[in-house]
């Protein structure tokens, strides 16, 4: 089953706008792991937060994570053409398995 | 840079065939992990290695996945034998650690 969902499922955007995506997941976790994945390809990893980190950044990729609320969130500032894909947040529960969400699909228009 | 090689990409075979899919992992990432990916159910792991041994592959249908490791350099997928509703991409990634995760291209798996 998934432990993490992503909210929403499929956000549109113009060029230069942000994008906020939103990860809730179910039980107590060591870390969270946002990953994206282009049409017919395989996932790549873009960013690892521990449960007792609170902020993240790369890049233009910022992640929060709320361990009371159990979420987490991924912000894309700027986004580009290139940034269109599928974001997914998986979690992990100290076994070393990660538990996938659905995953939010992200267009961004020129 | 280092990636998780998957063969082959694409695989179409008839119902009742074997269909063995392979996976090169990262050299010195000891964790090798096998996901499915349908549209219908998400990414679902399959099995998972540690160091080579088999540590949870209770999402395997057991009665005709199997997955091996015969050496480090080498994770194998087998499906015997192969249903319509195996038809998914399978992907394999592999990591060191709590660090993330590296996936393969993925194998397309059409099953007619």
């Amino acid at each position: 089953s998934q432990q993490g969902e992503e909210d929403p499922q499929a956000l549109s955007i113009q060029e230069g706008e942000n994008a906020t995506m939103n990860c809730s997941y179910k039980t107590s976790i060591n870390n969270l792991q946002w990953y994206r994945q282009n049409s017919g390809r395989g996932l790549v990893h873009l960013i690892l937060i521990r449960s007792n980190e609170r902020e993240k950044h790369s890049g233009r990729l910022r992640v929060t994570l709320d361990t009371s609320k159990k979420s987490s969130s991924l912000l894309i500032t700027a986004s580009r053409a290139a940034d269109t894909a599928s974001y997914f947040c998986a979690t992990d529960f100290n076994d070393y398995k990660l538990s996938f969400g659905a995953g939010t699909t992200v267009t961004v228009r020129a | 840079d280092a990636r998780v090689t998957q063969t082959p990409r694409h695989k179409v075979t008839e119902m009742g065939q074997e269909v063995t899919m392979r996976c090169q992992p990262i050299l010195g990432h000891n964790t090798v992990f096998w996901y499915r990916q349908t549209m219908m159910q998400g990414l679902e792991l399959l099995a998972y290695f540690r160091n080579r041994a088999p540590l949870d592959d209770s999402g395997m249908p057991k009665d005709r996945f199997s997955a091996e490791m015969p050496d480090a350099t080498l994770a194998t997928l087998k499906i015997q034998p192969s249903e319509p509703r195996d038809s998914a991409v399978y992907f394999c990634a592999s990591r060191v650690g709590d660090y993330g995760y590296t996936f393969g291209s993925g194998t397309r798996l059409t099953v007619v």
